[in-house]
């Protein structure tokens, strides 16, 4: 049963347009929502997080929105540039729950210029 | 920037072989994870250490892994024998006080 759920497996954008990436959750008790990036052959590094009082957190090019009700989070990045071709990963945990983090099985992202 | 430090990068064995991958967390890190990434999927967790303390080790396939953390610092994850479906990377990261992990760059183990 998965517990995080990214259902595109790819994306394709042109560089300087806006890449949305979405995650669909089904457990209410998460609470803590992040983004990791990782490029072929190495680990996944943390992009962007959000906590579940908030329903947007903004970082430079990278925003989270976070829909509760919903169960859903989705990452924009705009503008979009080449070296965002990655895959992103979803990730949450939930108190309680020793803070393990529970991922998607991730979106690749290609820009192209 | 601190880093986990993993080791080796890649690692390639024949099955029923045994083989062992090796993890240093940030300093001052209490919480340590091995997690494993087959393509296309994300993460899963393997085993997760609290100082030298096994935390969760639910989803360790214990026939044949094992995994230790003896001081509390670094560890070691061990496969042996190995099976062609253990192919995958293999990721270590440790957690401080804040909510994420950081994640070493992991070990692709092939398996043949």
């Amino acid at each position: 049963d998965q517990q995080v759920k990214q259902n595109s497996p790819s994306l394709s954008v042109q560089e300087g347009r806006i890449s949305i990436l979405n995650c669909d959750y089904t457990n209410s008790m998460f609470d803590y929502f992040l983004w990791y990036k990782k490029y072929p052959a190495e680990g996944p590094t943390f992009l962007i997080s959000i906590s579940s009082i908030k329903d947007k957190n903004e970082d430079g090019r990278f925003t989270v929105f976070l829909n509760k009700s919903a169960k859903h989070l989705s990452l924009h990045i705009v503008p979009s540039q080449p070296g965002d071709s990655a895959v992103y990963f979803c990730a949450a945990s939930a108190a309680g729950s020793a803070r393990q983090l529970t991922f998607g099985s991730g979106t690749q992202l290609t820009v192209l210029p | 920037e601190a880093e986990v430090a993993q080791s080796p990068r890649y690692k390639i064995t024949e099955k029923s072989q045994a083989v062992a991958f090796w993890c240093d967390p940030i300093s001052g890190h209490a919480t340590l994870y091995w997690y494993r990434q087959i393509l296309g999927q994300g993460p899963e967790l393997l085993v997760q250490f609290q100082d030298e303390s096994v935390v969760d080790d639910s989803q360790l396939p214990k026939d044949r892994f094992s995994a230790e953390r003896l001081k509390g610092v670094d560890s070691t994850l061990k496969i042996q024998p190995a099976e062609l479906g253990d192919s995958a990377m293999y990721l270590c990261a440790s957690k401080g006080l804040a909510y994420g992990y950081t994640f070493g760059s992991g070990t692709r183990l092939t398996v043949v």
